[in-house]
């Protein structure tokens, strides 16, 4: 079945900790984004990638990287986490269309 | 001036009614647009495309367009406790192609 997967759903960490968001989709989409997104509040763009070795930063400054090595795949990253970047964190991906999340990864930083 | 404008809310309506949800854009040459729906905690999830003048019907939700006004609607026939949810309106294909602008989404409450 064609979906787009995030790992973990949930992550508490301390700060100062480097870690990976993982986002995998199995739709074939080129196009690949990820957003941040308070508790009621907007969705923010920080990345995104429309195709392997493309990527750009998005509308809203982000302290974290990203990479696109493969189709499926476009994990992002924080170097060294601090408290404010405790948020949701929502991959997407798309073709011509509508863009399709996946569940979404929630982060706290103590 | 926002790209897409949604009034917040909450939007409040009884159960059975029909909700109407209202969505403007500032860039003329839109060519795509999109209604998701948000439970709170989740992920914003696709319920409706439109892409020319005119209504467009899934189920009990139909999607009205009008580019002459820059006007885009959501309405929700016999609506359900369950239809309780933040509403985004989403836009792209206009003077900066690549562009996809997202409202601030409108809260929807459905009373029993």
């Amino acid at each position: 079945e064609a979906d787009i997967y995030q790992t973990p759903r949930y992550l508490v960490i301390g700060t100062g900790k480097k870690i990976t968001l993982e986002c995998s989709q199995t739709m074939g989409h080129d196009k690949m984004y990820w957003y941040q997104q308070d508790p009621g509040m907007e969705l923010h763009l920080i990345h995104y990638s429309y195709g392997v070795n493309s990527t750009e930063k998005g509308d809203l400054s982000s302290e974290s990287t990203v990479s696109r090595i493969r189709t499926e795949h476009f994990p992002l990253t924080l170097e060294s986490a601090r408290p404010s970047h405790t948020s949701q964190y929502l991959c997407a991906s798309s073709e011509l269309g509508g863009k399709f999340f996946g569940p979404g990864t929630r982060l706290t930083v103590l | 001036q926002k790209e897409v404008e949604q009034n917040s809310g909450p939007l409040s309506v009884p159960e059975g009614a029909i909700a109407s949800l209202n969505c403007t854009y500032s860039d003329r040459g839109s060519q795509s647009f999109f209604w998701y729906r948000q439970y709170s905690g989740k992920s914003p999830e696709l319920i409706m495309s439109i892409y020319s003048n005119g209504d467009k019907e899934d189920g009990r939700f139909t999607a009205q367009l009008n580019k002459a006004s820059q006007y885009v609607s959501l309405l929700i026939r016999d609506s359900q406790p369950s239809d309780s949810a933040t509403y985004l309106c989403a836009v792209s294909g206009g003077y900066n192609f690549n562009k996809f602008y997202f409202g601030s989404g409108t809260k929807l409450n459905v009373k029993p």
